[in-house]
């Protein structure tokens, strides 16, 4: 059973640019949410996704938006990319939004 | 305390000693505190989900203790080994709002 996976494992952008990061769910789990760890900082809560939704959104900006799609897969979207979004993007999901979080090991995006 | 405080920021020790770290938390609207290892170029790992005051679990040479009155959770390694060097993640949890995670400590064993 494959657990949650990322793609891609790293990525260089531009300030400005948009990037799109993609998030696959561990087996019957239908809950994805995104955190962005900075560095030297703890994984800060992006947004929770369930049944296609946005269910809950922690303190960013709208230039952070998401989308989770009907097998429960998920996409995190970034535009306007800012030097302060350099950081490693974690996705973790759950098989209800109040169960054990499985992460997976993230996506490291540097903004120049 | 509002946020998730975790100490030592970093800890070194011998293969063969035990260690503890601490992990602090907001006691009010508590519903449940996890813990996580997270070893270098992995996925964190979850190790414990701890609900009830003076919970104690236990996994192999790891285990942890948890105040929810006071608000604060004990993590303890019996006898380091190498493989224990991780950094250690508490998350505090709510019930209905996002995980709050501290900064980790992280664990170096040296051989």
């Amino acid at each position: 059973d494959a657990g949650v996976t990322q793609s891609p494992t790293h990525l260089i952008k531009t300030r400005g640019q948009q990037v799109t990061l993609r998030c696959s769910p561990k087996s019957g789990h239908d809950t994805v949410s995104w955190y962005q760890q900075a560095l030297g900082q703890g994984p800060q809560f992006i947004f929770q996704y369930y049944e296609e939704e946005e269910r809950q959104r922690g303190n960013f900006p709208d230039r952070f938006s998401g989308h989770q799609f009907p097998n429960y897969s998920s996409e995190l979207n970034v535009n306007a990319l800012l030097l302060g979004d350099s950081a490693l993007y974690l996705c973790a999901s759950s098989s209800g939004w109040q169960e054990t979080q499985y992460f997976g090991p993230g996506t490291r995006l540097l903004v120049l | 305390i509002l946020n998730v405080e975790q100490s030592p920021q970093s800890l070194h020790v011998q293969e063969g000693d035990s260690t503890n770290f601490t992990c602090s938390f907001p006691s009010s609207n508590f519903y449940a505190l996890h813990w996580y290892r997270w070893e270098t170029a992995k996925s964190p790992e979850a190790l414990f989900v701890m609900t009830l005051n003076g919970d104690e679990k236990k996994k192999g040479r790891i285990s942890a203790t948890l105040n929810t009155k006071e608000g604060y959770s004990y993590l303890y390694i019996k006898g380091s080994q190498p493989e224990d060097s991780a950094t250690y993640l508490c998350a505090s949890d709510s019930g209905n709002t996002p995980l709050v995670f501290g900064k980790g400590t992280r664990l170096s064993v040296i051989a």
